[in-house]
């Protein structure tokens, strides 16, 4: 069971807009900790999108948005298209295990 | 361009030793921390370790101490991480990263992974 949760599977119309969740604790986001977001395209190593709560690295779409308010974080995708389908980790510091920590990851479908 | 290429993919058999490495290219390879990061099949991702490319210091996620080992070799920018004893439980996609800063190495967002390597390991 991974330490930050996200849901397993969100879904969205193209030119939709779709949210996922990552959850985390005292140890880590509630302890002041970034959010950093990965994409993982299918067959594809990941890859960063979102780093420090809500930067795009050059060549990310500004379609794709991070924020971060306590112990909860989320990524924001607006104008979904085909090609966003892939699979969408979290990633923190936790004080607990003196580590990285990831998300289980969610798979984004584009009906 | 910074580029990790790592080793292709591998099978072995319980018990069986294996290293598996992962090249740096495109930045000054002794400047930062490369780490490793698996992948079960389905699952999703967690932390290994990581080590210091030029001092060598090294920090281990508490579950895998003691059953891996990460290196370098600085003469060639080349991260390695090796099992003595394979267990079945350790098939996974291993992938090396560079986090992107040399001092809150642990803080900071995983700019650069490489192509992964997938390790079987079956009787």
């Amino acid at each position: 069971q991974s330490v930050l949760t996200q849901p397993p599977s969100v879904s969205g119309a193209p030119g939709q807009r779709v949210t996922i969740s990552c959850t985390g604790s005292s140890s880590n986001f509630g302890a002041n900790h970034d959010v950093h977001w990965y994409q993982q395209l299918p067959g594809s190593a990941p890859k960063l999108l979102i780093y420090v709560n809500n930067n795009r690295p050059s060549g990310v779409p500004d379609r794709f948005s991070g924020s971060k308010s306590g112990t909860s974080a989320s990524l924001a995708i607006s104008g979904l298209q085909a090609e966003d389908e892939a699979d969408y980790f979290c990633q923190s510091y936790d004080n607990a295990l003196g580590g990285w920590v990831f998300g289980g990851g969610t798979k984004l479908t584009v009906l | 361009e910074v580029q990790l290429v790592q080793s292709g993919a591998e099978v072995r058999k319980p018990g069986e030793s294996l290293k598996i490495s992962c090249q740096g290219s495109g930045y000054t390879f002794t400047n930062f921390w490369i780490g490793w990061v698996r992948q079960m099949p389905g699952k999703g991702l967690e932390y290994i370790g990581i080590m210091h490319a030029g001092d060598s210091e090294t920090r281990y996620s508490p579950s895998l101490q003691g059953r891996v080992t990460i290196s370098v070799d600085k003469s060639t920018s080349t991260a390695f991480l090796q099992w003595s004893s394979l267990k079945a439980s350790d098939t996974a996609m291993y992938y090396c990263v560079r986090p992107s800063s040399a001092y809150d190495f642990l803080l900071s967002e995983l700019d650069y992974w490489g192509q992964g390597t997938l390790v079987t390991v079956s009787s």
